[in-house]
C-alpha cells in the first residue's frame, strides 16, 4: 500500500528553525516528483514546494524562497523540507503529497504534521 | 487571494446535486489538467478529480468533473451526509511556476 507519513512538527520560536520528514512506503520517493502543502488554522490549502522526478528542479512559493529547502534521501525513502527563519505566518499543518508531473495532481498525501511558530 | 476562484460556500438536500465551479485564467486552467480534493473535517486531504474528468480507484461515480475554456466544475450527485467536506479544485500555474490551489468551497448538506 502506498503511504505517506509526516513527522517534525512542533512549537518554535520565531527565527528558528525545523526540519520535517515524510516517510515513503509502496513506492520511491527518489524517482517520483513530490510536493509540501501547507494549511494555515481555519484557512485553505497553500502549495509550497515541489521538487522533480529527476532532482533537477525545485520549486517555491514565493514567501518560502530562500528560506524552506526540499530534498529527499535515497536511501531512507524520505522527504524533506528544511524551514529556516520561521514566522508567525509559517504557522500551519503541513502535508507531502506524492506529484504527479504533466499531469499536475497530487495522488497520494499523509495525515500532516502541525508547525506552531509562536513567542 | 486566489489564483483560482470557487464559491466559499454551497449547500443542497440529501439526494440533490450540487456543483462547485473553479475559474482561473489562460496560465493556469486553460492550458493545464484540473484536479479537485476532498477535505473531509480534520483529516487530509484526497484526490477526488484528476485530469479534468477522472475518478481514483474507489471514488463513486456521484462525483463528476469537466473543464470549458478557464473553468472547471465538480459535480456531486445523490448528495450524502458523508459528503459534508471542503473541496479545492486544484492546478499548475505556467505563469508563476507554481501549483495553486483554489480557496476551497464548504459544503453543507442540509
Amino acid at each position: 500500500e502506498v503511504q505517506l507519513l509526516e513527522s517534525g512538527g512542533g512549537l518554535v520560536l520565531p527565527g528558528g528553525s525545523l526540519r520535517l520528514s515524510c516517510a515513503a512506503s509502496g513506492f520511491t520517493v527518489s524517482s517520483s516528483a513530490m510536493s509540501w502543502v501547507r494549511q494555515a488554522p481555519g484557512k485553505g490549502l497553500e502549495w509550497v514546494s515541489i521538487i522533480t522526478g529527476n532532482g533537477r528542479d525545485t520549486y517555491y512559493t514565493d514567501s518560502v524562497k530562500g528560506r524552506f529547502t526540499i530534498s529527499r534521501d535515497r536511501s531512507k525513502n524520505t522527504l524533506y523540507l528544511q524551514m529556516n527563519s520561521l514566522r508567525a505566518e509559517d504557522t500551519a499543518v503541513y502535508y507531502c503529497a506524492k506529484y504527479i508531473e504533466w499531469k499536475d495532481y497530487m495522488d497520494v498525501w499523509g495525515k500532516g504534521t502541525t508547525v506552531t511558530v509562536s513567542s | 487571494q486566489s489564483v483560482l476562484t470557487q464559491p466559499p460556500s454551497v449547500s443542497a438536500a440529501p439526494g440533490q446535486k450540487v456543483t462547485i465551479s473553479c475559474s482561473g485564467s489562460s496560465t493556469n486552467i486553460g492550458n493545464k489538467f484540473v484536479s479537485w480534493y476532498q477535505q473531509l473535517p480534520g483529516t487530509a486531504p484526497k484526490l477526488l478529480i484528476y485530469e479534468n474528468n477522472k475518478r481514483p480507484s474507489g471514488i463513486p461515480d456521484r462525483f463528476s468533473g469537466s473543464k470549458s475554456g478557464t473553468s472547471a466544475t465538480l459535480g456531486i450527485t445523490g448528495l450524502q451526509t458523508g459528503d459534508e467536506a471542503d473541496y479545492y479544485c486544484g492546478t499548475w500555474d505556467t505563469s508563476l511556476s507554481d501549483a495553486v490551489f483554489g480557496g476551497g468551497t464548504k459544503l453543507t448538506v442540509l
